[in-house]
């Protein structure tokens, strides 16, 4: 079955230091690849996706997630945590023309 | 250029009655998506609708469930006869064409509360 993994369900950082999130994807086909954030009670907001064009996309507010064939997997970066980021990060893969199958979500904590 | 907008925001039902979500799409956009989470779980898909048309209904339980977009008006998501396993937020998406990686534009979710 067409699926997602991500690998970490709560990421606790520092204010100010690298964030690093996990995910794969099962590579029946080449995908397509989003990251979604998600604030508390809130809508989902799209943070980048990845299409087939460059491997290194980058996105809103300092995020760039990588897309690694060889390993299936599309992990999401930040240089430096700014409490803002405190929130929920959904990676989600599509293979077709309607459904976004979604992972189960890395909650990020972010500490001053 | 507004989003997508979905009312009511919260709504509370108790069991046995229906609830009716309301989804109006980015202006633009004929193609709509309804999701599902569940508490402490990812959104999963259930319904894609053009207007007048059901696409993919995959994700839909069989029973008490129906969605529909008409060719006038936003997308309704239908639940009848509510059980306390229906709470969960319910979140709309649209885009313009519906083509392989193309965003979906989520709105804000319609939270449903079961008693």
């Amino acid at each position: 079955a067409q699926s997602v993994t991500q690998l970490d369900s709560h990421v606790s950082v520092s204010e100010g230091t690298p964030v690093l999130l996990r995910c794969n994807y099962s590579s029946s086909y080449s995908p397509s690849l989003f990251w979604y954030v998600q604030h508390p009670n809130k809508g989902l907001q799209l943070l980048l996706k990845y299409t087939s064009a460059a491997t290194l996309v980058k996105g809103i507010n300092g995020f760039e997630a990588e897309f690694k064939k060889s390993e299936t997997s599309f992990h999401l970066t930040k240089p430096s945590a700014h409490m803002s980021d405190a929130a929920e990060y959904f990676c989600v893969v599509s293979y077709n023309t309607d459904k976004l199958i979604f992972g189960t979500g890395t909650r990020l904590q972010v500490f001053p | 250029n507004a989003g997508v907008m979905q009312n009511p925001r919260h709504l509370v039902r108790r069991r046995g009655q229906e609830a009716r979500l309301r989804c109006s799409p980015m202006k633009g956009h004929s193609h709509v998506y309804w999701y599902r989470q569940l508490p402490e779980e990812g959104l999963k898909f259930m319904v894609y609708l053009q207007k007048e048309n059901i696409i993919d209904e995959s994700g839909m339980p069989k029973e008490r469930f129906s969605a529909e977009f008409p060719k006038e008006g936003p997308s309704i998501l239908r639940i009848q006869q509510v059980v306390r396993g229906d709470s969960a937020a319910y979140f709309c998406a649209s885009s313009p064409q519906g083509v392989l990686g193309e965003t979906q534009y989520f709105g804000p979710g319609t939270r449903l509360l079961v008693l």
